[in-house]
C-alpha cells in the first residue's frame, strides 16, 4: 500500500537483548518521526529526521536509544540493552514539510515491543 | 508548544453528535489547533485542523472560541466505528516559520460510541 510501513509488527525479546524495528515512509515524504507508546498514555515523541538528519532528538531517554535514516527515506530505530521498562508500541508517522501542505503526519500501525 | 485540557472520557449514542471539548488558554497567536483520533491498535490518524476560523471537512467540523483559548471537535452522526481516542494539539502550522510538524500528545479523551 502507499501508507507508512513499519515492521515488524510485534517483537518479543529478553532483557538486555538488541532491537532494531523499521519504518518504511510514504514515498515523498522528506520528514519522518519516531514515537513511543505506553499503555493508557498518548503517544511520546522520540526523535524527528529532514532527510537525513536527525532535526531533533530531544526526545530519546537515553543513550541506548539510537536512530538513522542514511538514504532519506527508510529508517531504522535501535535499541540496546533493552529493559522492561523499554515494552511499548513504537510507532513512526511520515509528512511533507512544504508549507503547501497542512502538516498532516501520517502513521503507522507501530511496532509492538515486549521485553521479558 | 501550548498545552491542552481534554476530559478523560466521554460516551456518545450512535446516530448523535459529539461533541468533544479542548481548553488551550495558553495558546499563541501564530498555533493551529489539530485534531488527531487512534482507533484502537491503530496509529493515530489525522481529522481537521484549523487557526481561528470554524473549519469542517468530511469527517468532522471545529469550532473554535473568538478568543481561540478553547474549542471543540463535533462529529455529527457518531457511529460505532467512531469510538477511539480523540487527542487536541496545538502547534505551529506545518511549514510556517521554518517550524517542523512535530506533534506533542496527551492523553486525549476516549470516545466511547454506544449503539
Amino acid at each position: 500500500g502507499a501508507g507508512v510501513s513499519q515492521t515488524p509488527s510485534n517483537k518479543v525479546t529478553e532483557k538486555g537483548k538488541y532491537v532494531e524495528l523499521r519504518c518504511d515512509p510514504i514515498s515523498g515524504h522528506t520528514a519522518l518521526y519516531w514515537y513511543r507508546q505506553s499503555l493508557g498514555q498518548g503517544p511520546e515523541f522520540l526523535i524527528y529526521f529532514q532527510g537525513t538528519g536527525a532535526a531533533d532528538d530531544s526526545g530519546l531517554p537515553n543513550d541506548r536509544f539510537f536512530a538513522v535514516r542514511p538514504e532519506g527515506s527508510v529508517s531504522t530505530l535501535k535499541i540496546q540493552r533493552t529493559e522492561r521498562g523499554d515494552s511499548a508500541v513504537y510507532l513512526c508517522a511520515s509528512s511533507l514539510t512544504s508549507s503547501r501542505g497542512r502538516g498532516e503526519l501520517f502513521f503507522g500501525e507501530g511496532s509492538r515491543l515486549t521485553v521479558l | 508548544d501550548a498545552k491542552t485540557t481534554q476530559p478523560t472520557s466521554m460516551d456518545c449514542a450512535e446516530g448523535r453528535a459529539a461533541n468533544l471539548p479542548c481548553n488551550h488558554s495558553t495558546i499563541s497567536g501564530n498555533e493551529y489547533v489539530y485534531w488527531y483520533r487512534q482507533i484502537h491498535s491503530q496509529g493515530p490518524q489525522y481529522i481537521i485542523h484549523g487557526l481561528k476560523n470554524n473549519e469542517t471537512n468530511e469527517m468532522a467540523s471545529l469550532i473554535i472560541t473568538e478568543d481561540r483559548k478553547s474549542s471543540t471537535l463535533i462529529l455529527p452522526h457518531a457511529t460505532l466505528r467512531d469510538t477511539a481516542v480523540y487527542y487536541c494539539i496545538v502547534r505551529v502550522g506545518g511549514g510556517v516559520g521554518g517550524a517542523t510538524n512535530k506533534l506533542i500528545f496527551g492523553t486525549g479523551t476516549l470516545l466511547a460510541v454506544q449503539p
